[in-house]
């Protein structure tokens, strides 16, 4: 069965620095999505992208985040100057047709950690 | 007022056992509503997808939606250890992408 895949797995960085976190989602699928989620917190939405732009977006994503498809099979999430509250998994997600028709598939989760 | 509303329990029952989980939102214009099971240190995974008021059942999975009361709620029948797990219920409403979750509730099924 196709799923999400992340790498990597866990992800260590210094306060300041950049990080790219990389998702390759389910090969038909257009929409594509990442959530976080802060150690015994809710998930919550980051961003979501179609058709090569952000489609929506949280008052979390800020100019800090950004986010790529740089080929036909890769998604990146990239955080700029990273903080300690960054710290979280971050789950990439896509779906075939968008939430109107269809629903969401999450990655296995990226664990940021941020010293 | 909190957009989804969730007991985040623990909720721990005997194998075997039928368990409710339930969700109540606040915003009138979610329509789709989905059951995600997570667990621990891994992505959440889908269980359940519904779109309207009343029952959908999937094998020992029954999901069920009350719009006038803004409440949805997953059934699992003779529950299983291999169930122990955190259940999310997931919200969106029409034109949005964004799913907003309930903060889980933590199932342990004990043999």
């Amino acid at each position: 069965e196709p799923e999400v895949t992340q790498t990597p797995s866990h992800q260590v960085t210094q306060m300041g620095q950049e990080v790219i976190l990389r998702c390759v989602p389910i090969s038909n699928h257009l929409y594509f999505y990442w959530y976080r989620q802060i150690l015994g917190q809710k998930v919550e939405f980051l961003v979501s992208f179609y058709n090569n732009e952000i489609s929506e977006k949280s008052e979390i994503f800020d100019d800090q985040f950004s986010v790529e498809r740089p080929d036909g099979s890769n998604f990146t999430l990239k955080i700029r100057s990273t903080k300690l509250e960054d710290s979280a998994m971050y789950f990439c997600a896509s779906s075939e047709q968008g939430l109107q028709a269809d629903t969401q598939y999450f990655g296995p989760g990226t664990r940021l950690t941020v010293l | 007022q909190k957009e989804v509303e969730q007991d985040p329990g623990p909720l721990s029952v005997p194998e075997g056992a039928i368990v409710s989980l339930n969700c109540t939102y606040s915003n009138s214009a979610f329509q789709y509503f989905m059951w995600y099971r997570q667990y621990s240190r891994k992505g959440p995974e889908l269980l359940m997808y519904t779109y309207s008021s009343g029952n959908k059942e999937d094998g020992r999975f029954t999901a069920q939606v009350d719009k006038s009361s803004k409440y949805i709620s997953l059934f699992i029948r003779d529950s299983q250890p291999s169930d122990s797990a955190t259940y999310l219920c997931a919200i969106t409403q029409g034109g949005s992408e964004k799913l907003v979750f309930g903060k889980g509730t933590k199932l342990t099924v004990n043999p």
